[in-house]
């Protein structure tokens, strides 16, 4: 029973190409994230859903799209993907917004770009 | 200046010492401070959160809050080798929007 899961865990393509990341929790949670983790291992946001609404945007390029069809799932859509992309990506959510809540992880997903 | 601040390591202690981390934040706005740990190509795991100014024991675990230094630290006593793993400082603010900060870590590695 894994609480936040997300597919693929591994993930090699092209420069270029386009690819999808999915997220799925079942946990009941309203809040879900997306972070990218670098080679130095700095965890940083990128996105914030609550609810299927979204509430975080950080700095980040828009070839990244993100889609919250119901809030168990929040997908992550990179359009022409570049070498500076890769990394782990990792899905988490929490249960709402209130100030005290943790994240829960998912195993994330690493990508390479060649 | 980073939003929350942790020196990298590798912070070294031979098993059975006590393992300190810090980390500091820079917005005062900051409410509730967690501590991740994460093992080499594994996800974050929570293994404390604070709130309150003071200390907060939780097994072998302590965690310390001083909201006027904008300080937090973990104590890890009695280390273990299986504690050998990055710490990972987190902050939750709404100032600009709810969001979890998190530093960029601390290795731990525990001498057997």
């Amino acid at each position: 029973d894994t609480a936040v899961s997300q597919t693929p865990k591994y993930l090699v393509t092209q420069m270029g190409n386009d690819k999808s990341i999915k997220c799925e929790q079942n946990l009941g949670h309203d809040t879900m994230y997306w972070y990218k983790q670098d080679s130095k291992k700095f965890l940083k946001i990128m996105f914030s859903y609550n609810n299927k609404e979204l509430i975080i945007n950080e700095t980040v390029p828009n070839r990244f799209s993100p889609k919250s069809p119901d809030k168990a799932h929040l997908n992550l859509h990179i359009n022409s993907l570049e070498l500076g992309d890769s990394a782990v990506y990792f899905c988490a959510s929490s249960r709402n917004r209130d100030l005290g809540t943790e994240a829960f992880f998912g195993q994330g997903t690493r990508l390479t770009v060649v | 200046q980073k939003e929350v601040e942790q020196n990298s390591g590798p912070l070294s202690v031979p098993e059975g010492a006590i393992a300190s981390l810090n980390c500091t934040y820079s917005d005062r706005g900051s409410q509730s401070f967690f501590w991740y740990r994460q093992y080499s190509g594994k996800s974050p795991e929570l293994i404390m959160f604070i709130y309150s100014n003071g200390d907060k024991e939780d097994g072998r675990f302590t965690a310390q809050l001083n909201k006027a230094s904008q300080y937090v630290s973990l104590l890890i006593r009695d280390s273990q080798p299986s504690d050998s793993a990055t710490y990972l400082c987190a902050v939750n603010r709404n100032t600009g929007g709810f969001k979890t900060i998190f530093g960029a870590g601390t290795r731990l590695f525990v001498k057997a």
